[in-house]
């Protein structure tokens, strides 16, 4: 069955490091997002990306993060300057269409754990 | 504020009952609703997709949303410890790029032996 991957699953770096965030979303599937969950808290959307363009982007996802999609199946999250509250597990999500028609449903990859020192 | 709001609990019930999660929600243009299980260090696994008023089936686990009253909730039936998990309400608005999902705290549900 076809699944979301990342790479890797674990990060550990220091505080003003830059980072980058692999996933390689379902092969057929068009919309892509990346999501964060801090220990203990919910799972917070940060940005969705069609077209090669991103369609939306919460308060969280500022100035230092970015996204692209490099390549005909990889997609990326680039943490420019990583703080301390950055630290997180950050999931990469795909969809075959808008999640709000039938067939949008949104599948999870496995997590990056981030850790920020 | 557009929120998905669920008792965070712990639920605990015995093997082989029932078990009753539920969820609001507070944005009225709110357009799908899923529910997602989460295992302790693990990402969010799809269990039900619901679109429309009423309930949805499939096999132990039953969605019902009621619109009106921005309710949904997950019922599981015969529940096994495995079914031991947090389960996550999310909701997609169609307003904005209509892809985001915002997911409440989750219920944390222990099936006990």
């Amino acid at each position: 069955e076809p699944e979301v991957t990342q790479t890797p699953s674990h990060q550990v770096t220091q505080m003003g490091q830059e980072v980058i965030l692999r996933c390689v979303p379902i092969s057929n599937h068009l919309y892509f997002y990346w999501y964060r969950q801090i220990l203990g808290q919910k799972v917070e959307f940060l940005v969705s990306f069609y077209n090669n363009e991103i369609s939306e982007k919460s308060e969280i996802f500022d100035d230092q993060f970015s996204v692209e999609r490099p390549d005909g199946s990889n997609f990326t999250l680039k943490i420019r300057s990583t703080k301390l509250e950055d630290s997180a597990m950050y999931f990469c999500a795909s969809s075959a269409k808008l999640t709000g028609l039938f067939e949008g449903t949104q599948y999870f990859g496995p997590g990056t754990r981030l850790l920020v020192l | 504020q557009k929120e998905v709001e669920q008792n965070s609990g712990p639920l605990s019930v015995p093997e082989g009952a029932i078990a009753s999660l539920n969820c609001t929600y507070s944005d009225r243009v709110s357009q799908s609703f899923f529910w997602y299980r989460q295992y302790s260090g693990k990402s969010p696994e799809l269990i039900m997709s619901i679109y429309s008023n009423g309930d949805k089936e499939d096999g132990r686990f039953t969605a019902q949303l009621n619109k009106a009253s921005q309710y949904v909730s997950l019922l599981i039936r015969d529940s096994q410890p495995s079914d031991s998990a947090t389960y996550l309400c999310a909701v997609n608005l169609l307003t904005g790029g209509g892809n985001k999902l915002t997911f409440g705290t989750g219920t944390q549900l222990k099936v006990e032996l």
